[in-house]
């Protein structure tokens, strides 16, 4: 099935370091997700951005829907232990038969080094 | 709120075999939930969009007659692994979408996945 292309594949950072991480697509979305997995868990939802342009955050995070709906971008500020683990973007098409189906990036792995 | 639940959370079962894993949605129902595959090191796989009380719809490549979904309930979606073999060995992962309003969000809440290990 489709992935999205997310980038960087995995990111080394120290304590108290802000990240960013990003997601394209050769397809247009209408919603764009960023969802959090830690080990042998099921992803968690961050943020959810529903309007092109629109930028939304959720404590130390940032995230924002591109313009061209075909992007969307993560921000995390002054990162911390906790904030260690993979972040998937997702995103859900115009209408059509899948309306509901998401498709997912190929992940982030953040990694904090002491 | 949305809070969705799975079990077991892992199962190791001979080649040949038949597994059944649960997908509950603890406090909302879900007419639809969705099943997922994920290997390890890897993304999320779309498998099946499993609807209550009708036919669940599966992605390209993946076989109807080897995950079996039945959707009973808004609260209960199974998937049965029939015949498995060690290739689907893998995370299961269930979703399921909260359209009641009561979510601060009006996605997809995941479960938190079942470990398959076929010997």
């Amino acid at each position: 099935g489709q992935q999205l292309n997310q980038s960087p594949q995995s990111m080394f950072i120290q304590e108290g370091e802000d990240v960013s991480m990003n997601c394209t697509s050769s397809s247009i979305f209408n919603t764009w997700l960023w969802y959090k997995q830690d080990p042998g868990e099921g992803p968690v939802l961050l943020i959810a951005l529903y309007k092109a342009g629109e930028l939304t955050s959720n404590g130390r995070l940032t995230a924002q829907f591109g313009i061209t709906r075909k992007d969307s971008f993560l921000n995390i500020s002054a990162s911390i232990p906790s904030d260690v683990g993979i972040y998937f973007c997702a995103g859900r098409g115009p209408p059509q038969g899948g309306n509901e189906k998401l498709t997912f990036g190929t992940g982030t792995r953040l990694t904090i080094i002491p | 709120g949305a809070v969705v639940s799975q079990h077991p959370s892992w199962v190791i079962c001979k080649s040949g075999t038949s597994v059944k894993i649960e997908c509950r949605s603890l406090d909302f129902q879900a007419t639809t939930m969705f099943w997922y595959r994920q290997f390890p090191k890897q993304s999320l796989m779309l498998m099946a969009t499993s609807n209550e009380g009708s036919k669940a719809t599966y992605e390209q490549g993946v076989e109807k007659d080897k995950f079996l979904i039945n959707h009973a309930s808004l609260t209960l979606s199974t998937l049965t692994v029939t015949s498995a073999h060690p290739e689907d060995s893998s995370f299961y992962i269930c979703s399921a979408r909260d359209t009641s309003g009561s979510s601060s969000y009006n996605e997809q809440f995941f479960g938190p996945g079942t470990r398959l290990t076929v010997l």
